[in-house]
């Protein structure tokens, strides 16, 4: 049962273009969500959240938008810049019994210079 | 930089032995998670500590235990291992037990079982 499904496993962007990274969810009880970046040989670092209660956040290059009707967020990275070429994760806190992060299974991306 | 670091960075054993992997929080950290990322995966849940207790635990069998120190330091003891075992294992820490507060990853450590 994956509650929180990444269903592109790469995409490819040209410097400067706009990605998109999308980012699906089953459980209507999740009310945080986040996006992590992983670099090869590093752990995942966070890079953006959004509370359930707003349906866009933004932190300069970094957009995050929620529709809570479709369950769906998605990760705009304008523009793209080589040094974003990385794994990226949505994931969502539960905190039904214990407090853990639900993650997505990644999206790689690889900007082109 | 998250300030958790993990140790050791690499590791390779053979089925059915033991290993220890450690994790170092951010100070004033209460609150640690180890999950496991296997190869083309999200990292899993495997199981938290808050103030040295632990507070849940994924779908991983009793082999995988832990232990969380008073200095911010915290344990991850796999036994029996298994050849599925081979994983980036990472620990991370926040603040205390809040949905909105964010984790901080250590590298991972990279187990093979051979």
């Amino acid at each position: 049962d994956q509650q929180v499904k990444q269903n592109s496993p790469s995409l490819s962007v040209q410097e400067g273009r706009i990605s998109i990274l999308n980012c699906d969810y089953t459980n209507s009880m999740f009310d945080y969500f986040l996006w992590y970046k992983k670099y090869p040989a590093e752990g995942p670092t966070f890079l953006i959240s959004i509370s359930s209660i707003k349906d866009k956040n933004e932190d300069g290059r970094f957009t995050v938008f929620l529709n809570k009707s479709a369950k769906h967020l998605s990760l705009h990275i304008v523009p793209s810049q080589p040094g974003d070429s990385a794994v990226y994760f949505c994931a969502a806190p539960t905190t039904s019994g214990t407090y853990k992060y639900i993650f997505g299974t990644g999206t790689r991306l690889k900007v082109l210079a | 930089e998250t300030g958790v670091t993990q140790s050791p960075t690499h590791l390779i054993k053979t089925r059915g032995q033991q290993v220890t992997l450690r994790c170092s929080s951010q100070s004033g950290h209460n609150t640690v998670s180890w999950y496991q990322q296997a190869l083309g995966q999200g990292p899993q849940f495997i199981f938290q500590y808050y103030r040295e207790e632990e507070n849940g635990r994924g779908n991983f069998p009793p082999r995988f235990s832990g232990l969380q120190f008073p200095n911010y330091s915290s344990e991850l003891n796999v036994n029996a291992l298994e050849l599925d075992d081979s994983a980036l294992y990472l620990c991370a820490s926040s603040e205390d037990l809040t949905s909105t507060d964010t984790q901080y990853f250590g590298p991972g450590t990279r187990l093979t079982v051979l």
